[in-house]
């Protein structure tokens, strides 16, 4: 079946704009994750969704990033007033509920200018 | 200190050979462990997961872990070209959410 996809699968943006990236899990996954991976890093967990529970933020680096699920399916991670350190790959993956296998999309490289 | 431990490499191996890779991690109540392989601008892959003591074998790969020494391998046997890759070691945390903790990444270089 169809994998995790994620768009844009690229996105420049200049400093201070806002951007919008979106998930799309596999279908009948209930559990969604951001992770970023920065040039050099290793990949850094920001959010967690499972189901219809509060989503776990302990990751996000700012009050800059949010993220939103809708309808237990697409998700759409939102960064507002852009700053050149967000420049990153930002990538999705989803999970069946009970299992603990994660399947990444192809993600959304972001550049900052 | 990093809560999970790799070597960044790069890992160089003659084509043939046995590719070892490392990872050791901090937190002590850890059950889930996998390994991702991630080609140069691809997503992460999942190679292996462990969950219990002992040695996992699927294919030309074998997943070790030793809880005890907080400690989790992967070998490849008859490394071939195309398993050059940065393999990124990742943990689950024994408390609550479902996220993974990774390791920097080890760069495997299968020179023929």
């Amino acid at each position: 079946g169809a994998g995790v996809s994620q768009s844009p699968s690229n996105k420049v943006t200049e400093k201070g704009k806002d951007v919008e990236l979106r998930c799309d899990p596999i279908s009948g996954h209930t559990a969604l994750y951001w992770y970023r991976q920065s040039l050099g890093q290793g990949l850094e967990f920001l959010i967690y969704f499972q189901g219809n529970s509060a989503p776990d933020k302990s990751g996000l680096p700012s009050d800059r990033f949010s993220a939103e699920r809708t309808g237990g399916s697409v998700s759409t991670l939102t960064i507002q007033r852009t700053q050149q350190e967000d420049s990153a790959v930002y990538l999705c993956a989803s999970s069946l509920a009970q299992q603990e296998t994660q399947y990444f999309g192809p993600g959304t490289r972001l550049l900052v200018l | 200190q990093k809560e999970v431990e790799q070597n960044s490499g790069p890992l160089s191996v003659p084509e043939g050979a046995i590719a070892s890779l490392n990872c050791t991690y901090s937190d002590r109540g850890s059950q889930s462990f996998f390994w991702y392989r991630q080609y140069s601008g691809k997503s992460p892959e999942l190679i292996m997961s462990i969950y219990s003591n002992g040695d996992k074998e699927d294919g030309r790969f074998t997943a070790q872990l030793n809880k005890a020494s907080q400690y989790v391998s992967l070998l490849i046997r008859d490394s071939q070209p195309s398993d050059s890759a940065t393999y990124l070691c990742a943990v689950k945390a024994g408390s609550a959410g479902n996220m993974l903790t990774f390791g920097g990444g080890t760069r495997l270089m299968v020179k023929p």
